[in-house]
C-alpha cells in the first residue's frame, strides 16, 4: 500500500477483555516498529521484527502484551486481559531496513473502560 | 545510558522569522538522528536524517537542521516560519534496533 495502515482507528474495550491491534507496513519494507504514545509526549517503542523475525521485544511492558508478524509482512500487537493503564495511542511503523526513516501509520488509540 | 534531549516544551515564533527547535544527544558511536514533525490527530511524518557526511542536512517543508558532534546537538531550523508549521516536533536516534524518541516540542508560529 501507499503507507502504513492500522486498524482500528479506534477501540473501546472492557478491562479484562483481549484485544488485537492490526498493522500493515508498506510493501516491501523489512523492519516493523510498534510504539505506544500518551498524549503530548513522544513515542515508547515496544517490539521490533526484521522480516518474521521478532528481534527486540524489551519495551513490551509485561506478558499480557505480544505481538508477532508470521509472513513477515502484517503485523498483530494483542493486548490480553486489559487493563484502565494500557490505554494510550498504538502506533505501527516500518522501514526498509534499520537505520533508515520509519514510516507510521495513523495509529489506534486503545481506551479500556 | 542512551539519551535525547529537547530542552523546550513549547516555542512560540512570530510568523517569518526564522525558528529553531533544540535537540541534543547523548550517544556511543556515531548516530543517527531523525526529526518527526506531528499535526493534531495525525501519524508522526519523517522529516529528515543525518547519516554521515555533511553537517547541514535539508528536509521536507524548508527544514533543515545541523548536526555539532563536538556540542551533541541536531537542532531543526527554518528560515521562515508559517503558521502552517504549527505542530508537535520529536526528535529521534536510531540505536540498537529501534528508533529512541525525544519528549517532543510544541512549536507554536503566530500570525
Amino acid at each position: 500500500g501507499a503507507g502504513v495502515s492500522q486498524s482500528p482507528r479506534y477501540k473501546v474495550t472492557k478491562r479484562g477483555q483481549d484485544v488485537a491491534l492490526r498493522c500493515d507496513p508498506i510493501s516491501g519494507h523489512v523492519s516493523l516498529y510498534w510504539y505506544r504514545q500518551a498524549l503530548g509526549q513522544g513515542p515508547e517503542f515496544l517490539t521490533y521484527f526484521n522480516y518474521e523475525a521478532q528481534q527486540d521485544k524489551s519495551g513490551l511492558p509485561n506478558d499480557r502484551f505480544s505481538a508477532e508478524r508470521p509472513e513477515g509482512s502484517i503485523s498483530t500487537l494483542t493486548i490480553q486481559r486489559t487493563e484502565q493503564r494500557d490505554s494510550a495511542m498504538y502506533r505501527c511503523a516500518s522501514s526498509r531496513s534499520g537505520y533508515t526513516e520509519a514510516f507510521f501509520g495513523q495509529g489506534t488509540r486503545l481506551t479500556v473502560v | 545510558a542512551q539519551s535525547v534531549a529537547q530542552p523546550e516544551d513549547q516555542v512560540n515564533v512570530a510568523e517569518g522569522n526564522p525558528l529553531t527547535v533544540k535537540c541534543t544527544y547523548s550517544v556511543s558511536g556515531n548516530p543517527y538522528l531523525f526529526w518527526y514533525v506531528q499535526y493534531p490527530n495525525r501519524g508522526l511524518q519523517f522529516l529528515l536524517k543525518y547519516i554521515t557526511g555533511d553537517n547541514l542536512v535539508k528536509g521536507s517543508y524548508g527544514f533543515e537542521a545541523e548536526f555539532n558532534k563536538s556540542q551533541t546537538s541536531f537542532h531543526l531550523k527554518k528560515p521562515s516560519a508559517l503558521v502552517s508549521d504549527s505542530a508537535l516536533y520529536f526528535c529521534a536516534f536510531f540505536y540498537g534496533q529501534n528508533f529512541v524518541f525525544g519528549p517532543g516540542t510544541r512549536l507554536s508560529v503566530l500570525p
